[in-house]
């Protein structure tokens, strides 16, 4: 167990839906990163937060919103849902700002659009 | 852009062997290389990393070398077990505040008994 949560587990909506995925990072860690795997894309870093504050930026798409609120958890939000934002969506923390810090992975959050 | 080019992409070895995964990134930037391995309906777990002021760095049957000039890094399990069995993937990413952290395609590993 990583210390890191995620909710809910599954996720199974419509195209053109909105849903919002939550984040707990481990107890201390200030920094929350949120990735995206599918079979054909791999493992694709979105966006990371540092204590509230949007700290970079992947291949997140305009579709596609993150915030960290003040109790440190996170939460994805997915509008506008296409078939191809089918996949599992990870989140992970650190205790620090920068790249160099390991990340603790949660259990992710698998997302079906039918 | 930053990639990061990982091999193979799966890889079948007997067990007590040895298993090798390379990765090559293009960001010059890049200054921290981390290895995660993922199980079968869990998250990734890191499981060596490797800076780059460092050429190898060893954890039990793990080890990790970095050729920076080459822009190559390797991870290298030795003594293969069937735990090992897994997803392995590699990253690249810098110590600064505003960096992205690039990962390999990933490699599926299975141990034959």
């Amino acid at each position: 167990d990583s210390g890191v949560t995620q909710t809910p587990k599954h996720l199974i909506t419509a195209t053109g839906q909105r849903v919002t995925l939550r984040c707990s990072p481990r107890s201390g860690d200030l920094s929350v990163y949120w990735y995206q795997q599918s079979l054909d894309q791999g493992l694709q870093f979105l966006i990371q937060y540092y204590n509230g504050e949007e700290r970079a930026k992947g291949n997140i798409l305009e579709r596609f919103s993150a915030q960290q609120f003040p109790d440190l958890h996170s939460e994805l939000n997915l509008s506008s849902l296409e078939l191809g934002d089918s996949a599992l969506y990870f989140c992970a923390s650190s205790s620090g700002e920068g790249g160099g810090y390991e990340q603790y992975f949660g259990p992710g959050t698998r997302l079906t659009v039918t | 852009g930053e990639n990061v080019e990982q091999h193979p992409s799966t890889l079948s070895v007997q067990e007590g062997d040895s298993a090798v995964i390379k990765c090559t990134y293009s960001d010059s930037a890049s200054n921290y290389f981390p290895w995660y391995k993922q199980e079968l309906g869990k998250g990734p777990q890191l499981i060596i990393d490797i800076r780059s002021n460092v050429g190898e760095k060893k954890d039990q049957r793990i080890a990790v070398t970095l050729n920076k000039t080459a822009k190559h890094f390797s991870l290298h399990i030795t003594e293969t077990q069937p735990e090992d069995s897994a997803v392995y993937f590699c990253a690249a990413t810098s110590y600064s505040s505003a960096s992205k952290i690039i990962f390999g395609s990933g490699t599926r590993l299975s141990i034959r008994p």
